[in-house]
């Protein structure tokens, strides 16, 4: 069955610290990653996704199909990366789960 | 279990048509949510919810009602769907004290089809 794992549920650095979200997903088919996060008291946003291979905001996540991961990394966080950030998996072109959920605090 | 519970998960209907598309929760949540995820544009959000009877619009309210009348219930309305809004629609809860911070609750999603 289709699976998206955030192991983590919260996440505390200190400002300056590298981040990593980890992310590990299982499916048989191709899959198509994202990461959304949610600031506090705002919606959920589109991130990044794995086709794009692009960096927002200083994050980046690579597919390693091997490990079926997309761990999200960034190597310095900043105060402002301070939020919920959701791993989701899109499969079958029409079907979209959501991994937990981490939290990340960022201390100054 | 806690969950967030829609029908139908599937629904194919005919421009114009009236339907609603509900969504309910057992884990007496103040928030509530719908997004649409379309591809290539992510998960945008539509309409969400509070508290009973507090309402407001997300990114792409347009041709989209909602209603909260009881805590455990928010429903979306399309009181005449068109094409465009064919889509995979999700709703999501989340308890207020922890609203942007703690786990977001999705439900399973309905796949709508306007022909």
């Amino acid at each position: 069955a289709q699976r998206v794992t955030q192991p983590e549920k919260l996440l505390s650095v200190f400002k300056g610290a590298p981040v990593e979200l980890k992310c590990n997903y299982s499916y048989s088919g191709s899959p198509e990653l994202f990461w959304y996060v949610q600031y506090s008291r705002q919606r959920l946003q589109l991130l990044l996704r794995h086709i794009s291979r692009e960096s927002i905001k200083g994050f980046t996540a690579d597919l390693n199909k091997g490990e079926t991961s997309f761990h999200l990394k960034k190597p310095f966080a900043q105060e402002e990366d301070s939020a919920m950030y959701y791993c989701a998996l899109l499969y079958n072109t029409d079907k979209l789960i959501f991994g937990t959920g981490t939290r990340l605090q960022v201390f100054p | 279990e806690a969950q967030v519970t829609q029908n139908p998960r599937y629904l194919i209907t005919v421009t114009g048509k009236k339907l609603t598309v509900t969504c309910s929760q057992n884990m007496n949540h103040e928030y509530m949510s719908w997004y649409r995820q379309d591809p290539g544009l992510g998960l945008r959000q539509i309409y969400y919810s509070m508290n009973v009877e507090v309402t407001d619009k997300g990114d792409v309210p347009e041709g989209y009602k909602v209603s909260r009348k009881e805590k455990r219930n928010f429903p979306l309305i399309l009181e005449s769907p068109s094409p465009n809004q064919t889509s995979l629609y999700f709703c999501a809860s989340s308890p207020i004290q922890g609203f942007g911070t703690d786990t977001q609750y999705f439900g399973p999603g309905t796949r709508l089809t306007v022909l």
